[in-house]
């Protein structure tokens, strides 16, 4: 069974630091994998996603991702953090294929200090 | 091109009532699924509907049941609740076809008591 590991429940940066916020996956073949933001009270919105080709993605809102096939890792990254990124942030695998019948992680809160 | 919408916003039951939740898709989207996001949970996948028929289902038992119509819109139903459905929700459409993501509504909070 396919399984999403964010190590990180909670970090906090200041304002203008850098971020990298960790996510593992068990899966038997390369997955479908996503990053998603959700605000309080929202939804979730698509950050990124990794489907095939160059293993460095590049999202919305200045967002990039990693995939590194040998460590099973996604990592997200973003060079200048701003008070607008605080939220809860998701990793998710979906089977090849299949962007629809996701697995998620637990989540990483991130907190921006001024 | 609308997003994905969900109604109501927000919903209290009783326990051992049953609820009705509605999800209307994207424009263009064919394929609808559901999750239920606990309190400091992530996402978990309950079901997917495509053509009118589920098409996959998570973890969930049989009270947890979909609708899915012509339009492509879908209910999620769940009876005999229990204080544990508190959730928030969430319902996503995208297009049966490799290669696409799923677009996720703002969810609907329900609170059982």
């Amino acid at each position: 069974a396919q399984s999403v590991t964010q190590p990180d429940i909670h970090i906090t940066v200041s304002e203008g630091a850098s971020l990298e916020l960790r996510c593992n996956y068990s899966y038997g073949a390369t997955p479908y994998l996503f990053w998603y933001v959700q605000s309080p009270g929202q939804g979730l919105q698509l950050l990124l996603k990794y489907f095939s080709g160059d293993t460095l993605v590049q999202g919305i809102k200045g967002f990039e991702a990693e995939f590194k096939r040998s460590q099973s890792s996604f990592n997200l990254r973003k060079p200048s953090v701003h008070w607008s990124d605080a939220a809860e942030y998701f990793c998710a695998v979906g089977a090849p294929g299949s962007a629809r019948q996701l697995t998620f992680g637990s989540g990483t809160q991130l907190t921006v200090l001024p | 091109e609308t997003g994905v919408t969900q109604s109501p916003t927000h919903l209290i039951k009783t326990r051992g009532q049953q609820v009705t939740l509605r999800c209307s898709s994207q424009s263009g989207h064919n394929t609808v699924s559901w999750y239920q996001q606990a309190l400091g949970q992530g996402p978990q996948f309950i079901f997917q509907y495509y053509r009118e028929e589920e098409n996959g289902r998570g973890n969930f038992p049989p009270r947890f049941s979909g609708l899915q119509f012509p339009n492509y819109s879908s209910e999620l139903n769940v009876n005999a609740l229990e204080l544990d459905d508190s959730a928030l929700y969430l319902c996503a459409s995208s297009l049966e076809s490799a290669g696409t993501e799923a677009f996720f509504g703002q969810g609907t909070r329900l609170t059982v008591v």
